[in-house]
């Protein structure tokens, strides 16, 4: 039973450029959250998405967007690159959004040069 | 606002000796969810224990246990008989449950290394 999967797992980007992330939740998972890790530092919530919208949303400028496929998938889009955005992307997917165990994928590593 | 405080940046423990993982949180909420995670070097949260804030008995999974202290707002990690492979970051994290959607917030963490 494969868990969540993130493509790609490493990246290097340059300032202004634009990323896209993507997850695969956990079979049975409908719900499918993001999180940046900055080095040293804890996750950060940045949106969830369940039935294909935008449910929640952290203090995340509109930079950072999202998108849920029908088959419950999900990209990260983030514009405009800043140095700042060089962090670990966790994607979690959850049985609902009310979900109180989440189940995190490896990772993104983004590198903005 | 809810906030979450590991004040141990890292810690080094005896290889079989128990420890204890600190965690202080603050929020107003009354129904809240309190977890530890463990982040091994791969970069993959892993879920280890879970404790509602109205569940009376400590929780306890496995080697995992979690010291409630409801009224000092304390959720402490205990791990017994510590192994080589417990070496990694922990996080403290909380979620409100009052709300369909609702975030986990995380603390900082603490680096947890085993000494054999």
């Amino acid at each position: 039973d494969a868990g969540v999967t993130q493509s790609p797992t490493h990246l290097i980007k340059t300032r202004g450029q634009q990323v896209t992330l993507r997850c695969s939740p956990k079979s049975g998972h409908d719900t499918v959250s993001w999180y940046q890790q900055a080095l040293g530092q804890g996750p950060q919530f940045i949106f969830q998405y369940y039935e294909e919208e935008e449910r929640q949303r952290g203090n995340f400028p509109d930079r950072f967007s999202g998108h849920q496929f029908p088959n419950y998938s999900s990209e990260l889009n983030v514009n405009a690159l800043l140095l700042g955005d060089s962090a670990l992307y966790l994607c979690a997917s959850s049985p609902g959004a009310g979900a109180n165990v989440l189940t995190f994928g490896a990772g993104s590593r983004l590198t903005v040069l | 606002a809810q906030k979450i405080t590991q004040t141990q940046p890292g810690m080094f423990v005896q290889e079989k000796e128990a420890v204890t993982l600190d965690c202080t949180y603050d929020t107003s909420d009354q129904s809240y969810g309190l977890f530890w995670y463990k982040q091994p070097s791969s970069g993959e949260m892993i879920f280890l224990i879970y404790q509602g804030s109205y569940d009376e008995q400590n929780a306890t999974e496995g080697r995992y246990s979690l010291n409630f202290q409801k009224a000092r707002k304390s959720a402490n990690l205990v791990i017994s008989a510590s192994q080589l492979g417990d070496s990694a970051m922990y996080f403290c994290a909380m979620r409100f449950l009052g709300s369909s959607a609702s975030k986990i917030i995380f603390g900082s963490g603490t680096r947890l290394s085993i000494r054999p």
